[in-house]
């Protein structure tokens, strides 16, 4: 099945930084997610991104489907983004499961 | 109002005992996924199901049991096979085809065993 890999593990920055997140997978895809789970441990929906770029207020995401990896941007840290960010990723296979990778945990020093 | 919803947000068993965790969605999704995360891990998927009266071992499922009558419901049981069962369930749905796969998440339910 495909492999779908994120870094850094850990990342940590003052408030106004940027951060780039990155997720590697193994395999074509046709569903790459990046998502936010906050402190209640639900999964927040950053962007649906296959192929592409997009853009939601200070974060954007870029899925570059030939070389199988994607990233997430943040511009202008702020202490609320900080949390675990993960990339998950599906296969073209009709019977494919959806694979998380082992996130990335930010933290935001004020 | 439409989404997943899962119940209860936490659970308490006690050893030897099975449970069921209730996964509903009104999404018109044909797929649905369980997953359990452990304290500062990932999330690793127990089973999916790409339609009604068929599911899937994802990679964890020792332990596990689901069933798929319905359409809008996913319900997952831990069974007492499963040793160590304490641990944030997670359940989503999205749409199986070519197009458009977003998948979205219930809320979750913490699962302790005392």
């Amino acid at each position: 099945g495909i492999q779908v890999e994120q870094s850094p593990p850990d990342l940590i920055l003052q408030e106004g930084a940027n951060s780039t997140l990155r997720c590697n997978f193994s395999d074509s895809v046709n569903n790459l997610q990046w998502f936010h789970q906050n402190p209640w441990g639900q999964l927040i929906n950053l962007f649906y991104i296959p192929s592409g770029t997009k853009q939601n207020g200070r974060l954007s995401a870029t899925t570059v489907a030939t070389e199988r990896y994607s990233l997430l941007y943040i511009s202008s840290s702020q202490t609320t983004d900080s949390g675990v960010y993960f990339c998950a990723a599906r296969g073209y296979s009709s019977a494919s499961k959806i694979i998380f990778g082992s996130g990335t945990r930010l933290s935001i020093r004020p | 109002d439409g989404g997943i919803t899962q119940s209860p947000k936490y659970l308490f068993r006690k050893e030897g005992q099975n449970v069921t965790l209730s996964c509903e969605q009104n999404l018109n999704h044909d797929a649905m996924y369980w997953y359990r995360q452990d304290p500062g891990q990932g999330l690793r998927l127990i089973y999916y199901s790409q339609i009604v009266n068929d599911f899937q071992k994802g990679d964890i499922a020792e332990g596990y049991s689901v069933s798929r009558e319905k359409k809008e419901s996913f319900p997952l049981t831990v069974t007492s096979a499963q040793k160590n069962p304490t641990a944030f369930y997670l359940c989503a749905s999205s749409s199986p085809g070519t197009l458009n796969t977003e998948a979205f998440f219930g809320q979750g339910t913490r699962l302790t065993v005392v």
